[in-house]
């Protein structure tokens, strides 16, 4: 079957560096997608990842191991405003969504 | 770029009644559209997919008479929710994406609907 597994919350302190572990198992995959939901809003996107190894965009890295199902999103210099839920999503034939870890940040 | 609006925000209806939930792409062709529905601090729950002029696949569970789904145009889809009832209370999402494989989708600000 399709399954997402990712923390359910995690704490971090403002300015540390926090990451968030997804692994999943599918019966096919097409790159791995993670994205950042404000509580009551739409998710936006952060990263696409369909190579193994690190893509880094500005403070969010995200980190690809296709042969061990296993991705990371690397967040530094945390700021208040990246309290919030953090997708991991894989696609298929299709786009499955983990259930998100929510992330809060103490200042 | 790749701005997807979703109206309306939020919305309250009777039971029984019906509501139109529209998704527009506004800097893009949407070849396909999403629809999510999501509850509470779950996550999202992929409905239905949909390709511009042709009829939506919809998801195991799903029951498409119930939840209709129009894609008239390359720019506009919209979920129809008939016969609400407050089981049907969530907050239902859409994204496009401008091609026909899946790809990076772009989400609209979402609907929360409450049915009385």
């Amino acid at each position: 079957g399709q399954n997402i597994d990712q923390p359910t919350e995690m704490t971090a302190t403002e300015g540390a560096i926090v990451q968030i572990n997804c692994t999943y198992q599918t019966s096919g995959f097409n790159g791995l997608f993670w994205y950042q939901q404000h509580a009551g809003e739409a998710p936006t996107f952060l990263s696409y990842n369909v190579l193994d190894g690190l893509e880094e965009k500005g403070r969010f890295s995200s980190f690809l191991s296709r042969s061990k199902g296993y991705s990371y999103l690397l967040l530094k210099e945390l700021q208040m405003k990246d309290s919030a839920s953090y997708l991991c999503a894989v696609r298929d034939d299709k786009i499955i969504f983990g259930k998100g870890t929510r992330l809060h940040i103490l200042p | 770029g790749a701005v997807v609006s979703q109206h309306p925000s939020w919305v309250i209806c009777k039971s029984g009644t019906s509501v139109k939930i529209e998704c527009r792409s506004l800097d893009f062709q949407a070849t396909t559209m999403f629809w999510y529905r999501q509850f509470p601090k779950q996550s999202l729950m992929l409905m239905a997919t949909s390709n511009e002029g042709s009829k939506a696949t919809y998801e195991q569970g799903v029951e498409k008479d119930k939840f209709l789904i129009n894609h008239a145009s390359l720019t506009l889809s919209t979920l129809t929710v008939t016969s609400a009832h407050p089981e049907d209370s969530s907050f239902y999402i859409c994204s496009a994406s401008p091609g026909l494989q899946v790809d990076i989708q772009y989400f609209g600000a979402g609907t929360r609907l409450s049915v009385l």
